[in-house]
């Protein structure tokens, strides 16, 4: 069954480090998301991405925060300067379709754990 | 009061019990509701997902919702101890061109062989 892919699986930066994390979404979806997990918290939105630009963010994506498709299978997250408070897992999710979410459920990735010193 | 409650357990079952985790909901915008599973250090893995009010079976599991009293409900036959993780309750918001999901906090499930 074909599989959202996240790398690095652990990433450790210091503060004020730039940190990109990857994702390969399954290669037939067209919409694309960020989802953060801080330790013992709820799973909460950051961002999706449709047609290579955002559709959505949430507060929390503030311009430290950006998002790319750089080609035809990748799609990254960057965090310009990371600061403490960023250290979380970060899960990148992709659906065929957006709307509603119609039969076009989200597909999560294994998630990127970052963590900020 | 939170958009979504979801008890965070955790629930300890002997293995072969019924097992029913829940959430409750404030917005009446929400659209979709599911169930994830989560394993330590894994992402959400889709489980269950519905629309309307009422339930829908997948083998030994079952998804109820119950739009009029904010309630959804998924109902695990014959518990393994495999089942044990956690378990987040899900309910998407439609935005302009796409949805998100809000999470609830996640049930921690355990099951005892």
């Amino acid at each position: 069954e074909p599989e959202v892919t996240q790398t690095p699986s652990h990433q450790v930066t210091q503060m004020g480090q730039e940190v990109i994390l990857r994702c390969v979404p399954i290669s037939n979806h067209l919409y694309f998301y960020w989802y953060r997990q801080i330790l013992g918290q709820k799973v909460e939105f950051l961002v999706s991405f449709y047609n290579n630009e955002i559709s959505e963010k949430s507060e929390i994506f503030d311009d430290q925060f950006s998002v790319e498709r750089p080609d035809g299978s990748n799609f990254t997250l960057k965090i310009r300067s990371t600061k403490l408070e960023d250290s979380a897992m970060y899960f990148c999710a992709s659906s065929r379709l957006g709307g509603t979410g119609r039969e076009s459920p989200l597909h999560f990735g294994n998630g990127t754990r970052l963590t900020v010193t | 009061q939170k958009e979504v409650e979801q008890d965070p357990g955790p629930l300890s079952v002997p293995e072969g019990a019924i097992v029913s985790l829940n959430c409750t909901y404030s917005n009446s915008a929400f659209q979709y509701f599911m169930w994830y599973r989560q394993y330590s250090r894994k992402g959400p893995e889709l489980l269950m997902y519905t629309y309307s009010s009422g339930n829908k079976e997948d083998g030994r599991f079952t998804a109820q919702v119950d739009k009029s009293s904010k309630y959804i409900s998924l109902f695990i036959r014959d518990s393994q101890p495999s089942d044990s993780a956690t378990y987040l309750c899900a309910m998407t918001i439609a935005m302009d061109s796409s949805y998100k999901l809000i999470f609830g906090s996640g049930t921690r499930l355990l099951v005892r062989p």
